[in-house]
């Protein structure tokens, strides 16, 4: 069946910009993490939602981080006033209840 | 804290020759542990999954890994590396929080080359 998919796989912004990160998780899957891969390192947990209440959002980094998943299905990653700091990949997860999570392809951030 | 070590951060072997990727984590209570595989330009992959029961457990791709709460480590092995295990290897442990839900912590992974 269909996976995790992500959207758009590549993003180059102007540093200062406005930035939006699509995840659609696996069909009927509650939970749905975000996380933060720098370069060369680990993922890094940035919030989780259940359904379409985010219970979680301890790992945003910023008041310019910003996520929703209005309709508990898909999830969007918004980014404000983007800086240089911010480039990472994202990566979204979804998994059915407290069980093994299943990533996406992730989504590549560079700001200029 | 929760932690998870990769001592290793990059590692070369030959192609069939036997791997093993070292994992040490700190957690309270008996841990949730996972290995995932990431292959250049793609997300992360699970090859396997430690919960409970049998501490030798096996994953795709031909691989193993050995849960050992005495030394706190979960190490993944291969007994024979293919050109095509050649990734970066996470592992992870999932932190239970008061909500009821798993967040994972990962290492910071060790990079695989295989020499032909």
């Amino acid at each position: 069946g269909a996976g995790v998919s992500q959207s758009p796989r590549y993003k180059v912004a102007k540093r200062g910009q406005d930035v939006a990160l699509r995840c659609d998780p696996i069909s009927g899957h509650v939970s749905l993490f975000w996380y933060q891969q720098a370069l060369g390192q680990g993922p890094e947990f940035l919030t989780y939602f259940q359904n379409e209440a985010q219970l979680d959002k301890s790992g945003l980094p910023s008041d310019r981080f910003f996520a929703e998943r209005p309709e508990g299905s898909v999830s969007t990653l918004k980014i404000q006033r983007t800086q240089q700091e911010d480039s990472a990949v994202y990566l979204c997860a979804s998994s059915p209840q407290q069980e093994t999570q299943y990533f996406g392809p992730g989504t590549r951030l560079l700001v200029l | 804290a929760q932690s998870v070590t990769q001592p290793d951060i990059h590692i070369t072997v030959s192609e069939g020759a036997s791997l093993e990727l070292r994992c040490n984590y700190s957690y309270g209570a008996t841990p949730y542990l996972f290995w995932y595989v990431q292959s250049p330009g793609q997300g992360l992959q699970l090859l396997l999954k430690y919960f409970s029961g049998d501490t030798l457990v096996q994953g795709i791709k031909g691989f193993e890994a050995e849960f050992k709460r005495s030394q706190s480590s979960f190490n993944l092995r291969k007994p024979s590396v293919h050109w095509s295990d050649a990734a970066e290897y996470f592992c992870a442990v999932a932190s239970l929080v008061s909500g009821g839900y798993n967040k994972l912590i990962f290492g910071a992974g060790t990079r695989l080359a295989v020499h032909p």
